[in-house]
């Protein structure tokens, strides 16, 4: 079963413009990562929010996790059309280091 | 791709052979993991290892075994491939820390 789940599943917006992606999951957490994949590659790592910690930057990326609701949202400010990729969340709830994914959304951004 | 490589990168193959798929770290990360990623699922866990010679199960390991003889390289076995296998598969290597670093991917078709 899948731990977290994209939403929305797929996002269009213009260059310039915010892309708000938000993922929700069902277990408690260690630390909650998000990841993208550009199409035909394989995924990169974007970002890792730890359980206690609210808000995290890294450059355009904002992230937010709200343990009481288990949601987390992606934010990635001033976009490019280089952002075009799928993104993913990935829950860690467990001691081998195993991660849960959700199923992505595909975000697409126009010139 | 954090030097970590998957070989073959494409196979097409026959129901009810045997296929093996191979990942190759040279990171020497003690954590190293085998993916399937089909459309609308995201990835799902198949097998990981936490050291030579130690590997679990994960979500989907049926009709998959491993082996890790060495640090550097997960064998991900299939041992009579059947259709539902035919995926992207990914391989992925992770230090202490969590946040893990994906391999190129293979693409398998099972005719």
């Amino acid at each position: 079963s899948q731990q977290g789940e994209e939403d929305p599943q797929a996002l269009s917006i213009q260059e310039g413009e915010n892309a708000t992606m938000n993922c929700s999951y069902k277990t408690s957490i260690n630390n909650l990562q998000w990841y993208r994949q550009n199409s035909g590659r394989g995924l990169v790592h974007l970002i890792l929010i730890r359980s206690n910690e609210r808000e995290k930057h890294s450059g355009r990326l904002r992230v937010t996790l709200d343990t009481s609701k288990k949601s987390s949202s992606l934010l990635i400010t001033a976009s490019r059309a280089a952002d075009t990729a799928s993104y993913f969340c990935a829950t860690d709830q467990g001691s081998a280091r195993q991660l849960t994914f959700g199923s992505g959304t595909q975000l697409t951004v126009l010139p | 791709d954090a030097g970590i490589t998957q070989s073959p990168r494409h196979k097409v193959t026959e129901t009810g052979t045997p296929v093996t798929l191979r990942c190759h770290q040279t990171e020497n990360h003690r954590y190293m993991y085998w993916y399937r990623q089909d459309p609308g699922h995201g990835l799902r866990l198949i097998h990981y290892s936490y050291g030579v010679k130690d590997t679990d199960k994960g979500e989907v390991s049926d009709g998959y075994s491993v082996s890790r003889s060495k640090t550097e390289d997960f064998l991900l076995t299939l041992e009579s491939a059947t259709s539902s296998q035919t995926s992207v598969y990914f391989c992925a290597i992770s230090p202490l820390l969590g946040e893990q670093f994906f391999g190129p991917g293979t693409r398998l078709t099972v005719l």
